[in-house]
């Protein structure tokens, strides 16, 4: 089945103490990102990459690292994380990114709490 | 970054009503999207739009770009409890893309 996975759903951590949410896709897409969603915010684009060692920011990209070794996975990191990090984060994939957008496939989400 | 912003924020209806929702921005996109979200779940692709002027329909959605390609709208005639979600839309801009603020639709029966 394709899909996009998320690891983990739920998360609630401390200031400080540094976490990875993993993502995956089965669907050999070129195109990965993170997206934050905060209420009355909609969603917001962290951080993107276009192909295997390719990212680049997105409009909320402060606090996060990411990386793309394999084309399949893009974990996103949280070095020191806090408070105002605490959000429901998506992955998502797609074919490609062009003039034209592609479909964009979403996992199911990892609500994160930063105490 | 362009901004989106989507009107109404929240509407409540009663099953068979007919509602309109907006999605507008100072800016040209390329192209425009609109996803659904149900609780719980990620935001699942309804259509793209791309020209201006265009006009999509799917079921009882019908989806319009504006001419100028700064606006859109969804509308859905005869709605049901099963419409029931927040509706995003979302436009290119370059090799992002950047969504709406939502709109959280309920539909009573």
């Amino acid at each position: 089945e394709a899909q996009v996975t998320q690891n983990p759903r739920y998360l609630i951590t401390v200031t400080g103490k540094k976490l990875t949410v993993t993502c995956s896709q089965n669907m050999n897409h070129e195109y990965m990102s993170w997206y934050r969603q905060d209420p009355g915010l909609g969603l917001r684009q962290i951080y993107y990459s276009m192909n295997v060692e390719v990212t680049d920011k997105g409009d909320v990209p402060e606090g996060y690292k990411v990386s793309r070794k394999e084309k399949r996975n893009f974990p996103l990191i949280l070095e020191s994380p806090s408070p105002n990090q605490t959000s429901l984060y998506f992955c998502a994939s797609s074919l490609k990114a062009g003039r034209v957008y592609y479909e964009q496939y979403f996992g199911p989400g990892t609500r994160l709490t930063v105490t | 970054t362009q901004l989106l912003e989507q009107s109404p924020q929240f509407l409540s209806i009663q099953e068979g009503e007919n509602l309109t929702v907006y999605c507008n921005s100072s800016s040209v996109f390329s192209s425009l999207q609109w996803y659904r979200q149900e609780p719980g779940e990620g935001p699942v692709l309804l259509v793209t739009v791309v020209t201006g002027g265009e006009v999509k329909k799917l079921k009882r959605l019908t989806f319009q770009f504006g001419d100028a390609r700064k606006d859109s709208s969804l509308h859905i005639t005869a709605a049901q409890p099963g419409d029931t979600g927040l509706y995003l839309c979302a436009g290119a801009e370059g090799n992002k893309l950047i969504f709406g603020t939502g709109t959280r639709l309920q539909v009573f029966p």
